[in-house]
């Protein structure tokens, strides 16, 4: 079975461009989440999708992140317009309900850098 | 808030050297407790977990135990090895599975 991808692995942009992160998750699991690592810090939580409805965006930072989870199924994280403080590690997950229980299997992360 | 707070690295030990990192928490309630790895080019995996006071994590060799009288969940292994070599992450998790981690600890190990 395949596990959670992400797509691109690395996407380097200027500031002020857009950028589109995808997550795949395992399939069949209808919890997905978005986390991220700023500059060797701690990762944080962005935001949580139960099937196409977003459960938790309290960690989302601003209103330049935009999620969507089309038909519950792959997610996009897009970033428009980028700016410096938003490199960093995208990290995607997901889990099987009932998700009080269900371990989070996490995706390889996405580096972006931007410039 | 919830927060976790874990050992600065990067920790340098020599293969089969003891290992610890410490890892502390603020929560309100019980929380779940977890650690977990980044091996290189990888993504996170989950290493260990306690959901409750006083249970023992283990896997791998690795060990870690819910102490909530000092809020802590320090990992432990007897004994390193070079493929241990990687990013370790302690976490709590509460409300709507969010986890909340630490900031990672490198873990570099030499033969």
């Amino acid at each position: 079975e395949a596990g959670v991808t992400q797509f691109p692995s690395h996407s380097v942009i200027e500031k002020g461009q857009t950028v589109t992160l995808r997550c795949d998750p395992i399939s069949g699991h209808d919890n997905l989440y978005w986390y991220r690592r700023v500059m060797g810090k701690e990762i944080k939580f962005l935001l949580h999708f139960v099937k196409e409805s977003k459960q938790d965006e309290s960690g989302m930072p601003n209103n330049r992140f935009l999620a969507e989870r089309t038909g519950g199924t792959y997610s996009t994280l897009k970033v428009q317009p980028a700016e410096l403080e938003d490199s960093g590690v995208y990290f995607c997950a997901s889990s099987q309900d009932p998700p009080g229980f269900g371990e989070q299997f996490f995706g390889p992360g996405t580096r972006l850098t931007v410039l | 808030g919830n927060s976790v707070t874990q050992m600065e690295g990067p920790v340098t030990l020599s293969e089969e050297a003891f290992l610890t990192i410490n890892c502390t928490y603020t929560a309100t309630g019980y929380p779940s407790l977890f650690w977990y790895v980044q091996y290189p080019g990888e993504g996170l995996q989950l290493l260990l977990k306690a959901t409750k006071a006083d249970d023992k994590g283990s896997n791998k060799g690795f060990e870690a135990t819910y102490r909530k009288e000092t809020t802590s969940f320090h990992l432990e292994k007897g004994s390193v090895q070079v493929s241990d070599s990687a990013v370790y992450f302690c976490a709590l998790r509460r409300g709507y599975n969010k986890l909340i981690f630490g900031a990672g600890t490198r873990l570099a190990v030499h033969p």
